[in-house]
């Protein structure tokens, strides 16, 4: 089955405590993207990555860091989370090119004490 | 920066009612896009619009590019229990990144 997934699904942490967020994709897209969704804001994207070894800003990077290594993962990574970092997060993978669109995984919702 | 507007932020109808809901924006978007969440899950694309006037629907469900290409419409005729979710419009710019806009929480009594 084609699909984005996403670990773990719930995690409650405490400022500080460095945490990574795996995304993973069956579906061999070249795009990645994470994004956050908080009450009121809708979904803004943290980072994307256009193929293997590129990486880019989206509008909210900052306390974020992401790596793409291998096609198939994109992990989040919080190097010293804060409060305002708790928020329900979205990895979204497509294939490159016009006319493709999103296909986004099931959320992780963070906690941050 | 680009920012849409999505309205009404929430609708609470009776089954078989019809819906309608839309995005507008001062900037100009290439790509319409709209969007459903259901609780815990993440957003599954519902419609595309790729062209200023384009009407499409998906079953019980159609939107429109606007001709000015800075608003969209998502209507939902003769609702059912599991239109239920939230629903989010999404234009692509010039620079390829997608916004999004706030969402429209639908609740639908049986």
């Amino acid at each position: 089955e084609a699909q984005v997934t996403q670990n773990p699904r719930y995690l409650i942490t405490v400022t500080g405590k460095k945490l990574t967020v795996t995304c993973s994709q069956n579906m061999n897209h070249e795009y990645m993207s994470w994004y956050r969704q908080d009450p009121g804001l809708g979904l803004r994207q943290i980072y994307y990555s256009m193929n293997v070894e590129v990486t880019d800003k989206g509008d909210v990077p900052e306390g974020y860091k992401v790596s793409r290594k291998e096609k198939r993962n994109f992990p989040l990574i919080l190097e010293s989370p804060s409060p305002n970092q708790t928020s329900l997060y979205f990895c979204a993978s497509k294939r490159a090119g016009g006319h493709n669109e999103q296909f986004f995984g099931p959320g992780t919702r963070l906690t941050v004490l | 920066g680009q920012q849409l507007n999505q309205s009404p932020q929430s609708m609470f109808i009776q089954e078989g009612e019809d819906v309608s809901m839309n995005c507008t924006s001062s900037s100009i978007f290439n790509t319409w896009l709209w969007y459903k969440q259901d609780p815990g899950e993440g957003p599954v694309l519902l419609i595309a619009l790729y062209k200023a006037g384009e009407l499409t629907s998906n079953g019980r469900l159609t939107a429109q590019f606007g001709i000015t290409r800075k608003d969209s419409f998502l209507n939902i005729s003769a609702s059912i229990p599991s239109d239920v979710g939230i629903y989010f419009c999404a234009g692509r710019g010039s620079q390829g990144n997608l916004i999004f806009g706030k969402g429209t929480k639908l609740s639908v009594k049986p």
